[in-house]
């Protein structure tokens, strides 16, 4: 099967924009779960998208908002970006919701200028 | 909160040797899942290793093999035969029973492999 994917690998924004990233989870794979990771904080959760529904949320500001379609793709948004959101975005699949492993795309690394 | 605290930032090994790296967590949590992830230098994060918290026998996976001290909330990763290709950022991550597919992340130890 073929793993994660991310798109795209790579972005460079301007503060206040808005940005939109997508994750395609494994073949079957219901659950996608989004993290950031920087230098500074490490890997924080974002949120879980189930069925279509977010199972799960971390502590980010409502700017930091997705979503999951029906073949379980699913997309992050983060609105009125700042400096502070340069990081590798990291999103995770996993068969469902509560399994024990998930599995890791490449990231996509945003840069805000 | 569950925390995943790793202590060793930075760690080396020569080629061929052992190495252990150290985690411990914090839960209150008696049903739980933990794990052993690598991200080399191109990023992706890789499973090395699980462990469920419910097995007293620890987790092995080839030369990779982690040493479970329940009581203690310890969770050690120890490399074998360590080879250039393990070099890498590891990061200890803990997911419990009741936090739906939540994983909580140590800070990681980078990992060198000396030739």
């Amino acid at each position: 099967k073929a793993g994660v994917t991310q798109t795209p690998r790579y972005l460079i924004k301007t503060r206040g924009q808005q940005v939109t990233l997508s994750c395609s989870p494994i073949s079957g794979h219901r659950s996608v779960s989004w993290y950031q990771q920087t230098p500074g904080q490490g890997l924080q959760f974002l949120f879980e998208y189930f069925s279509e529904t977010q199972r799960n949320k971390g502590n980010f500001p409502g700017r930091f908002s997705g979503r999951q379609f029906s073949n379980s793709r699913s997309e992050m948004n983060v609105s009125t970006l700042e400096l502070g959101d340069s990081a590798l975005y990291l999103c995770a699949s996993s068969e469902f919701s509560g399994t024990d492993t998930q599995y890791f795309g490449p990231g996509t690394r945003l840069t805000v200028l | 909160a569950q925390t995943v605290t790793q202590s060793q930032p930075e760690m080396s090994v020569q080629e061929a040797e052992t190495v252990t790296l150290s985690c411990t967590y914090d839960t209150s949590e008696s049903d739980y899942y933990l794990f052993w992830y690598k991200q080399p230098p191109s990023r992706q994060m890789i499973l090395v290793i699980r462990q469920e918290a419910y097995k007293q026998q620890n987790a092995t996976e080839n030369r990779f093999s982690v040493n479970f001290q329940k009581a203690a909330k310890s969770f050690s990763l120890k490399i074998s035969d360590s080879q250039l290709g393990d070099a890498a950022m590891y990061f200890c991550a803990y997911r419990g029973s009741n936090t739906g597919n939540q994983f909580y992340f140590g800070t990681g130890t980078s990992l060198t492999v000396i030739p």
